[in-house]
């Protein structure tokens, strides 16, 4: 079936350094993707969403880019504080069906 | 504040018994979800709702149950059908809108089965 998946599991960077997560998504029909954040014991956060007629969305500290060539995408955090330390989640939505599909996760880890 | 509340947060159960989870919202949304999450992994839909008195199976909707009757209010039940009952759920419910939205979440009921 269509899934949404990650390119690497866990990510580790020093404080105030930029990370970068990645996402592949599978379905060229999905309209809209968002990001969220997950930490332990929580429900996911809101962090950043894009539609499919846009490449790139800027947030506070946060900056979405979409490929849709390759089907790829990425978030982008700038100056990693250990606060955002967590699981983040890419999700995208098949046009139409109005639910989510979510990715496996990955976990940042930020270093002081 | 506007928000969707989950309860309990935790939950124990013994093999072969029901138990229903608690989902409520006030935040107006028409549409609700439940997911499961289990360690390590993504979230995976059980069932939605897109309005009252009616919804949907979604993708791992074996062994669960839910009902609609108010806007307000998205129950889920697992049964004893559920063979593998141990995870994290997740409510969610999605602002209106054209198409996809946002979706806010719960802060989760981890149900652990004894």
């Amino acid at each position: 079936g269509e899934s949404v998946g990650l390119h690497l599991p866990t990510l580790s960077v020093q404080e105030g350094d930029n990370s970068i997560i990645n996402c592949a998504y599978s379905n060229s029909a999905s309209d809209y993707f968002i990001w969220y954040k997950q930490e332990s014991g929580k429900g996911p956060q809101f962090i950043i969403d894009i539609r499919s007629n846009m490449d790139k969305r800027q947030g506070q500290r946060v900056t979405v880019l979409l490929n849709k060539t390759v089907k790829h995408l990425s978030l982008q955090i700038a100056a990693t504080q250990p606060g955002d330390s967590a699981v983040y989640f890419c999700a995208e939505n098949m046009g139409g069906y109005n639910k989510l599909i979510f990715g496996a996760g990955t976990r940042l880890a930020v270093h002081p | 504040d506007g928000g969707i509340t989950q309860s309990p947060k935790y939950l124990f159960r013994k093999e072969g018994q029901n138990v229903t989870l608690s989902c409520e919202q006030n935040l107006n949304h028409d549409a609700m979800y439940w997911y499961r999450q289990d360690p390590g992994q993504g979230l995976r839909l059980i069932y939605y709702s897109q309005i009252v008195n009616d919804f949907q199976k979604g993708d791992i909707a074996e062994g669960y149950s839910v009902s609609r009757e108010k806007k307000e209010s998205f129950p889920l039940t697992v049964t004893s059908a559920q063979k593998n009952p141990t995870a994290f759920y997740l409510c969610a419910s999605r602002r209106p809108g054209q198409g996809a939205g946002e979706q806010f979440f719960g802060p989760g009921t981890r149900l652990t089965v004894l």
